[in-house]
């Protein structure tokens, strides 16, 4: 059963600050994706990883960063957190392309 | 660019049937699926469809394509209150790695 877990579900940060959300899944899935959710907004995709140490940007690259030092593990940074960066944040996992992309729960982050 | 829309929101009755509509850009779509988030979860892939089929059945779920219009439904027959959620078409095609997700469309089943 593929698992993809988040670190945190719900985090509150304060404007500025550096915010690190982490990702892991455990089917040793070449591809990573980190999306924001807003209501009326759908998914947007943030950044993706197709491998180790490779990244691409996605729709809505400003202000965040990624980090793939492990197949396993991929990290969604925001440098300095700003108050329109309040959102639900949803990483997924997939093998190949046309293969299912699987979820995790969310973290949902406030910033004030 | 791709751009895949959805209606806002749908209230059926339970029992009766329910569908959910999507229209998309982009006619190198190669997979087209439907994800389902129930409050507080992530998004779990309900079904997909490839562009060269125009229907898929799968127990109480339908799935229509119309290529030439570029229209993709979701039917869900004899709709349950556990049916409520929100339910998102995404697409894929050459050429670009990740899913495009339209807006989403929550469902709500009245008893």
């Amino acid at each position: 059963d593929v698992k993809v877990t988040q670190s945190s579900r719900y985090l509150v940060k304060r404007t500025g600050e550096k915010v690190f959300l982490e990702c892991v899944q455990d089917m040793d899935h070449e591809n990573m994706f980190w999306y924001r959710q807003d209501p009326g907004l759908g998914l947007r995709l943030i950044y993706f990883s197709y491998d180790v140490k490779m990244k691409e940007k996605g729709d809505i690259p400003e202000g965040y960063s990624v980090s793939r030092e492990k197949k396993e593990r991929f990290s969604l940074i925001l440098e300095s957190a700003s108050t329109n960066q309040t959102s639900m944040y949803l990483c997924a996992s997939r093998l190949y392309k046309e293969d299912e992309q699987y979820f995790g729960p969310g973290t949902r982050l406030t910033v004030t | 660019g791709e751009d895949v829309e959805q209606s806002l929101f749908l209230s059926v009755r339970e029992g009766d049937s329910s569908v959910i509509n999507c229209t998309y850009t982009d006619s190198s779509s190669t997979y087209l699926y439907w994800y389902k988030q129930e409050p507080g979860a992530g998004l779990q892939l309900l079904t997909y469809i490839f562009s060269n089929m125009d229907m898929k059945q799968d127990q109480r779920l339908t799935v229509l394509l119309n290529k030439k219009d570029k229209h993709l439904s979701l039917r869900i027959a004899d709709t349950q209150t556990g049916d409520s959620a929100i339910y998102f078409c995404a697409e894929i095609h050459t050429g670009r790695r990740a899913l495009t997700f339209g807006s989403g469309t929550r469902l709500q089943v009245q008893p």
